[in-house]
């Protein structure tokens, strides 16, 4: 079945580092990939998507490209701030109905 | 303000004794869906919904009920809650089942069953 595989966590990185989140997926058909972000005691917030190969989806100084040959949605920013410390989740949907299909999750934790 | 509403935030309990969590959102959603966070684990689909009165199990529907009355609210059942249901719930809502179509999550239930 589909499946979803992030980098385990957590990630501790300096203010102002370069963050990178890999994530790569298994699904039959053409799945829409997405970005969430969980900030301590809330919900999960729409971070970025893109719906197709190719696309890239931007948000916040946030990015992601959707690369098809290596099923891959990596998540990447130039310049990461404390505000940024967060749980931050990969997910995929396909088939005829909006199921997610998540990853287990990358903590990231952003240290001035 | 666009929100799915999720109560209680909070809940222990005893094994055995019913309980509902209740999801509503405001956002007039035709599909919502009840998921379960993990550690290690990420978020598994329980049931899905997509739209009045018709629903579906996700991928770990097994201890749970859900009803789909009214557009706006889509409440979880534990009609005889375990021990391994103590977990962080949370109700979900779009637009409509298309997959692409980005997903609003409530903030979250944190149940933990004795």
């Amino acid at each position: 079945g589909d499946s979803v595989t992030q980098m385990e966590g957590p990630v501790t990185l300096s203010e102002e580092a370069f963050l990178t989140i890999n994530c790569t997926y298994t699904a039959t058909g053409y799945p829409s990939l997405f970005w969430y972000v969980q900030y301590p005691g809330e919900g999960l917030q729409l971070l970025l998507k893109a719906t197709k190969a190719d696309d890239k989806g931007s948000n916040k100084g946030f990015e992601a490209t959707y690369r098809k040959e290596t099923t891959s949605f990596h998540l990447e920013k130039g310049s990461v701030q404390v505000s940024d410390s967060a749980v931050y989740f990969c997910a995929l949907s396909s088939g005829g109905y909006n199921k997610l299909i998540f990853g287990a999750g990358t903590r990231l934790a952003v240290h001035p | 303000e666009a929100q799915v509403t999720q109560n209680p935030r909070y809940l222990i309990t005893v094994t055995g004794k019913k309980l509902t969590v209740t999801c509503s959102q405001n956002m007039n959603h035709e599909y919502m869906s009840w998921y379960r966070q993990d550690p290690g684990l990420g978020l598994r689909q329980i049931y899905y919904s997509m739209n009045v009165e018709v629903t579906d199990k996700g991928d770990v529907p097994e201890g749970y009920k859900v009803s789909r009355k009214e557009k706006r609210n889509f409440p979880l059942i534990l009609e005889s809650p375990s021990p391994n249901q103590t977990s962080l719930y949370f109700c979900a809502s779009s637009l409509s089942r298309d997959r692409g179509q980005p997903q609003h999550f409530g903030d979250g239930t944190r149940l933990s069953i004795l």
